[in-house]
């Protein structure tokens, strides 16, 4: 079976622009998070979705949205890009609404801002 | 806000020797995870402890959740350069019914062959 796969892998991005983040979970899984991971540092919580309903947010500006689609696969999208943006983007997916089991996480996409 | 401290930070040993990492927090979790990382790559999960003062062994590791589940901790036994990377604790607990997992500051194991 596929793990989690995230696209890109590697991006770069000028200051206010915007880019989108693609997550196709586990099959089977339907509970998709994105997590912002700066270097050598744990991974900050972004969004959770399941069955295609925002669950949970972290403490990440407007700029900052996303969505679940009926495959379950997500976008994470971000506007206005600053320098401070620049980080690894993880998604994981889970097969339980209540997790306690663990993630499967995907490799991640590496967002660079200049 | 849930928050995870992990001990020390960073870590740089020979190979052979001992080493513990320490998770700690002021709240409660539901479970505990420990992850692994390797440059360029996501996380891998290497445990889900849930009950207080379970322990829990792969191979030369030995995780352990506090009686107060309130923290944990990874002890490695004769550390082999295969397990430098960063090390990950995480607490899952509920929000509204739905899965919450709140990761630790993370450390950075380098094992010297």
């Amino acid at each position: 079976d596929a793990g989690v796969t995230q696209s890109p892998t590697h991006l770069i991005k000028t200051r206010g622009q915007h880019v989108t983040l693609r997550c196709s979970p586990i099959s089977g899984h339907k509970s998709v998070s994105w997590y912002q991971q700066v270097l050598g540092q744990g991974p900050q919580f972004i969004f959770q979705y399941y069955e295609k309903e925002e669950r949970g947010r972290g403490n990440f500006p407007d700029r900052f949205s996303a969505r679940q689609f009926p495959n379950y696969s997500s976008e994470l999208n971000v506007n206005a890009l600053l320098l401070g943006d620049s980080a690894l983007y993880l998604c994981a997916s889970s097969s339980l609404r209540t997790g306690g089991f663990g993630y499967t996480f995907g490799s991640g996409t590496r967002l660079t801002v200049v | 806000t849930q928050l995870l401290e992990q001990s020390p930070q960073f870590l740089s040993i020979q190979e052979g020797e001992n080493l513990t990492v320490y998770c700690n927090s002021s709240s409660v979790f539901s479970s505990l995870q420990w992850y692994r990382q390797e440059p360029g790559e996501g996380p891998v999960l290497l445990v889900t402890v849930v009950t207080g003062g379970e322990v829990k062994k792969l191979k030369r590791l030995t995780f352990q959740f506090g009686d107060a589940r309130k923290d944990s901790s990874l002890h490695i036994t004769a550390a082999q350069p295969g397990d430098t990377g960063l090390y990950l604790c995480a607490g899952g607990g509920n929000s509204g019914g739905y899965q919450k997992v709140t990761f630790g500051t993370g450390t950075k194991l380098q094992v010297i062959p």
